[in-house]
């Protein structure tokens, strides 16, 4: 099974600063990349996913993140973040062909207001 | 809107119970899963099931056994609970079939398990 390595384990900033999320995996074949949020009380729902093509992928509410098939990472980014944005985001990774996810240990993420 | 459902959100049982933990999903999705979410550990895998009465061993299958007699019904039991099997547990579904693995998991809310 694949490793997968969540670098931060809580991050707290003000409205409107930057987020960037790291996310390293351990694979060296094909993989599938994805992101997932829990925003508190709810489901853990997908917000975003690689599989082929542009490695800058976009994903709901502003988010997006860069595959770099050379450092083994699929970093999360949002340029502005809101108080909503407050949730713990997972990583997950899986091998091509294989539909079992290897998760990360999560980040959460407080955003003030 | 897939919708995957648990059984119970909140769950307090005693050491050495027999707990079933159910989940349903209403979209006809072949595949099914079962995790438990702790701190600092994130998901791991329990079991999962890709067919009827398929199922497999995921990551931690230890003191966990699972049935899946119809399609969309997955249940986990815990044969003998213990509190160190005290923790969150996310049920998921996912489609097309096996063999592409980059399809959605969908989730259920979560049913939090207390062993006393």
């Amino acid at each position: 099974a694949q490793s997968v390595s969540q670098h931060n384990h809580h991050v707290i900033l003000s409205e409107a600063a930057s987020l960037e999320l790291g996310c390293n995996y351990s694979y060296g074949g094909t993989v599938n990349l994805f992101w997932y949020v829990q925003y508190p009380g709810q489901h853990l729902q997908l917000l975003l996913k690689y599989f082929s093509g542009d490695p800058l992928v976009k994903g709901i509410k502003g988010f997006e993140a860069e595959f770099i098939k050379s450092k083994f990472s699929f970093n999360l980014r949002k340029p502005s973040v809101q108080w909503s944005d407050t949730a713990e985001y997972f990583c997950a990774v899986n091998s091509y062909n294989d539909y079992k996810l290897s998760f990360g240990a999560g980040t959460t993420v407080t955003v003030r207001a | 809107d897939v919708k995957v459902t648990q059984s119970s959100r909140y769950l307090v049982k005693r050491t050495g119970e027999k707990v079933f933990l159910e989940c349903v999903q209403d979209m006809d999705h072949e595949n099914m899963f079962w995790y438990r979410q702790d701190p600092g550990l994130g998901l791991r895998l329990i079991y999962f099931s890709y067919d009827v009465k398929m199922k497999e061993k995921g990551d931690i299958p230890e003191g966990y056994s699972v049935s899946r007699e119809k399609k969309e019904r997955f249940s986990l039991i815990l044969e003998s609970a213990s509190t160190n099997q005290t923790s969150m547990y996310l049920c998921a579904s996912s489609s097309p079939p096996p063999g592409q693995g980059s399809e959605t998991q969908y989730f259920g809310p979560g049913t939090r398990l207390l062993v006393l």
